[in-house]
């Protein structure tokens, strides 16, 4: 069965540092992969998704995310942080024949 | 297009009473999903319909949890009795396809605090 692991709980960054907020996930066959963002009290909204075409994949708001087969990663990047992006980010799984499986989710905050 | 909208926002209830969420999806999709989210965890997924049919519901607490999706649009979540541990946020998703590689698109949730 597939899982998500999301290194570090916490990631706390300064307006305009670099955003890094990790994933490592576990398939036995080649995933799907996505990252959501949930904002305070909200649902959770689509940044972007793998799903075997280019392993470089852009999303809203100016993220990104690498998928790395080798390393079984999918970090998350944003090269400028900006205060609207503190939210919790979640990452997550599918074989494509079974339900999304979430991470625990990565609360990012930003020092102005 | 609307969203996913979810009523009520909260809900406070005594341990072994009964509550119910409701969930209308974007129109048109026919996938919905409901998914519990319990503080410091992501959601994870109750159970799954296609259009009025049932698609998964191997975590669905069945002896507790019940839901429905009659006319194939909007859905009913109810837990009875509810126990402490059910505290939760409760998220409908609705899909515009059946494949796992479609985005979900989330509504705002149904805080449930069971005291």
């Amino acid at each position: 069965a597939q899982s998500v692991t999301q290194l570090g709980s916490h990631v706390s960054v300064s307006e305009g540092a670099l955003v890094l907020l990790r994933c490592n996930y576990s398939s036995s066959v080649p995933p799907y992969l996505f990252w959501y963002v949930q904002y305070p009290n909200q649902g959770l909204q689509l940044l972007l998704k793998y799903t075997s075409a280019a392993t470089l994949v852009k999303g809203i708001n100016g993220f990104e995310a690498e998928f790395k087969k080798s390393e079984t990663s999918f970090h998350l990047t944003k090269p400028s942080a900006h205060m609207s992006d503190a939210a919790e980010y979640f990452c997550a799984v599918s074989e494509g024949n079974t339900p999304l499986v979430f991470g625990k989710g990565t609360r990012l905050s930003v020092i102005a | 297009e609307a969203g996913v909208a979810q009523s009520p926002r909260y809900k406070i209830i005594e341990k072994r009473q009964s509550v119910a969420f409701w969930c209308n999806p974007i129109s048109g999709h026919a996938t919905l999903y409901w998914y519990q989210q319990i503080l410091g965890q992501g959601p994870k997924l109750l159970i799954q319909f296609q259009n009025n049919g049932v698609v998964d519901d191997s975590q669905l607490p069945k002896d507790r949890f019940s839901a429905e999706r009659l006319k194939g649009v909007d859905s009913t979540l109810k837990i009875q009795p509810a126990k402490l541990e059910d505290s939760a946020v409760y998220l409908c998703a609705s899909s515009l396809q059946g494949s796992y590689n479609s985005p979900l698109h989330f509504g705002n949730g149904t805080r449930l605090t069971v005291t």
